[in-house]
């Protein structure tokens, strides 16, 4: 079965870290590209990050550009995101997303992260 | 990196259609064929519906069409069914690998 499955997200306070995670299965991971894509509590989508398939480009939101960290491990089928001095505006779901044709063509079903004292 | 504009609401009676707007610029819409567009049910994660502006991925019904003109995309959901009823987001490739969307469009079938 072709799906991905996000992990690590949870409550952490204002300036803390998380490392979320999202396993893959069912496709060639090691061929395509990955983003993480977030939703805030009733608001619209939001583009994060980026990743080409061997992990050596990536991209970022202003937003989140010099705090949060894109990595994949392709032997373990694995996509990271590293969050470090979190924000209350970072409070949202996270979703795991591969690219193909430039769109995001298949979702995790998200992990929440809440920031919060 | 701004967001496409998307109008908040539309709406239509079963079997109308409607269409839904996005508009952005010419350095994301207007200056790339890579328009998608995803539908989301409450509590779900989003489906997608069309990539590069007019292409459907298997298994979408043709109910569901895409096209550009300028810097302004566009959705339009034909025939529509209760099952419609949902959030529709734009999406565009920008300049120097990064993606933006809209805003989301609550569609409400009436």
């Amino acid at each position: 079965e072709v799906q991905l499955v996000e992990s690590g997200g949870g409550l952490v306070q204002p300036g803390g870290s998380l490392r979320l995670s999202c396993a893959a299965s069912g496709f060639s991971f090691s061929k395509v590209w990955m983003q993480w894509v977030r939703q805030a509590p009733g608001k619209g989508l939001v583009w994060v990050s980026r990743i080409e398939s061997d992990g050596t480009d990536r991209s970022y939101a202003d937003s989140v550009k010099g705090r949060f960290t894109i990595s994949r491990d392709n032997a373990k089928n694995t996509l990271y995101l590293q969050m470090n001095s979190l924000r209350a505006d970072d409070t949202a779901v996270y979703f795991c997303v591969r690219t193909l044709y430039f769109a995001f063509d298949m979702w995790g079903q998200g992990t929440m992260v809440t920031v919060s004292p | 990196q701004s967001a496409l504009t998307q109008p908040p609401s539309a709406s239509g009676s079963p079997g109308q259609s409607v269409t839904i707007s996005c508009t952005g610029s010419s350095s994301d819409v207007g200056g790339y064929n890579y328009v998608s567009w995803y539908q989301q049910h409450p509590g779900k994660a989003p489906k997608l519906l069309i990539y590069e502006v007019t292409q459907r991925p298997a298994g979408v019904p043709n109910r569901f069409s895409g096209s550009k003109s300028g810097n302004t995309a566009s959705l339009n959901v034909s025939g529509l069914q209760a099952e419609d009823e949902a959030d529709y987001y734009c999406s565009s490739y920008a300049n120097i690998n990064a993606w933006v969307f809209g805003g989301g469009t609550k569609l409400t079938v009436l």
